[in-house]
């Protein structure tokens, strides 16, 4: 149940383009399209912004956008904005029927 | 409004007892997939547990034993009940409603400190 892998960083200034990577395994990214990814601002809990590689729930922005090839899967945020700083985790469903999250990146808007 | 409020934490001391609780509005808990997830201080998120609709549960492989998740309906409250506790074990607990592909709402957190 080994954590999946991010950067530990990504930066961009505003408006630009940046993207965060999360690799996996066949039995964890690779074998199944319930991979997700959580914004976190400092001191609060959670938000789901993807859900099942690259849906977005109501209300949040069209510029995230999400994507996977193989064992890899990846979160674009377009057009950055301030707001957008914030800690970003990617999360997938395993061959053994628990769940796992990635390391963990640090977005920085420059 | 869907709302989640977690409470139980507090400071205990390595192989301590503590059961958490998350006490839902504005939805059914036993209709829906309930998740726990823990972040230990300056960490990042790290799955617990999940309690299926149905009742099916699934657990860590880091708190499998320890760890049981649980329902009560008429209270429309979720539980974890943490025993043997390790001082690793310290962390914020959030609940959250869904399953972890998909958890759309979540609590504030409650910080469960293991220490002598």
């Amino acid at each position: 149940q080994s954590a999946l892998t991010q950067p530990a960083s990504v930066s961009g200034s505003p408006g630009q383009s940046i993207t965060i990577s999360c690799t996996g395994t066949s039995s964890d990214v690779g074998g199944y399209n319930y991979v997700s990814w959580y914004q976190q601002h400092p001191g609060k809990a959670p938000k789901l912004m993807i859900y099942e590689v690259s849906n977005r729930p109501s209300g949040v922005s069209n510029r995230f956008s999400g994507s996977k090839s193989g064992n890899t899967a990846s979160l674009t945020i377009s057009g950055l904005q301030a707001e957008d700083e914030a800690d970003y985790y990617c999360s997938s469903y395993t061959s053994s029927s628990t769940r796992v999250f990635g390391t963990g990146t640090k977005v920085t808007v420059l | 409004e869907v709302q989640l409020v977690e409470s139980g934490g507090g400071l205990i001391q390595p192989g301590g007892s503590l059961r958490l609780s998350c006490v839902a509005s504005g939805f059914t808990v036993s209709s829906n997939y309930m998740t726990w997830v823990r972040q230990a201080p300056g960490k990042g998120l790290e799955w617990v547990s999940v309690i299926y609709s149905g009742g099916s549960t699934y657990y860590a492989d880091s708190v499998k034993g320890r760890f049981t998740i649980s329902r009560d309906n008429s209270k429309n409250t979720l539980y974890l009940q943490m025993n043997s506790l390790r001082v690793e074990d310290t962390a914020v607990y959030y609940c959250a409603r869904g399953d972890l592909e998909k958890a759309d709402y979540w609590g504030q957190g409650t910080l469960v400190t293991v220490s002598s």
